[in-house]
């Protein structure tokens, strides 16, 4: 009974490297989400995607690229990484809109770019 | 200026004591008000979930919205050490129907033995 589980936990990277955190869930739900957590700024959503196949640019989502190939994956990637990208990510999925179902989130990932 | 608020706290109170947590917001258009609890190292958990106006209980926990005032709580009776956590506000509008939620920053409270 994982649900949403985060991988790597916790990374530190160099300025222009580049790298992809995977978000796998196993509740067969259709939508999933990547968001970034700030101190002071609260969950800011980066893409999402409302099946597979699909995906869709949130409110940051700038220096940041997803791809959902298969439904229970929703990786997000830093193709050239930044200091300001310094932040803990969190995934999330739903079965649906937000009318009918809550998100349900992992553990985050703990990212460094020095 | 940010659609929602929310004190960052933190809100320290004695064990036993009822705690009161609020967020205020600006877009009317929200219907779908939620509290999410989250614990240090560790993603959110979704504590109460309201449509539209009105209460709803919950055990010990106790949300409230009211609409006219644009402004929504959350209370927790019976507090315990095992309920410091930070909490967060989330709310979402039926334009949305993807699931676009919109987050205050949390409040932080810690529960002393």
């Amino acid at each position: 009974n994982a649900g949403v589980t985060q991988t790597p936990k916790f990374r530190v990277l160099k300025t222009g490297q580049s790298m992809t955190l995977l978000c796998a869930q196993d509740m067969n739900h259709e939508y999933m989400y990547w968001y970034r957590q700030d101190p002071g700024m609260g969950l800011r959503l980066i893409h999402y995607s409302v099946g597979e196949g699909t995906t869709a640019k949130g409110e940051v989502p700038d220096g940041y690229n997803v791809s959902r190939l298969k439904k229970q994956n929703f990786l997000l990637g830093l193709e050239s990484a930044a200091p300001s990208q310094t932040s803990v990510y969190f995934c999330a999925s739903s079965y649906g809109d937000i009318s009918n179902q809550p998100q349900h989130f992992g553990d985050g990932t703990r990212l460094s770019i020095l | 200026q940010k659609e929602v608020e929310q004190d960052p706290g933190p809100l320290s109170v004695p064990e036993g004591a009822i705690v009161s947590l609020n967020c205020t917001y600006s877009n009317s258009a929200f219907q779908y008000f939620m509290w999410y609890r989250q614990y240090s190292r560790k993603g959110p958990e979704l504590l109460m979930y309201t449509y539209s106006s009105g209460n709803k209980e919950d055990g010990r926990f106790t949300a409230q919205v009211d609409k006219s005032s644009k402004y929504i709580s959350l209370f927790i009776r019976d507090s315990q050490p095992s309920d410091s956590a930070t909490y967060l506000c989330a709310m979402s509008a039926p334009t949305d129907s993807w699931g676009k939620l919109q987050f205050g920053a949390g409040t932080q409270v810690v529960v002393t033995p």
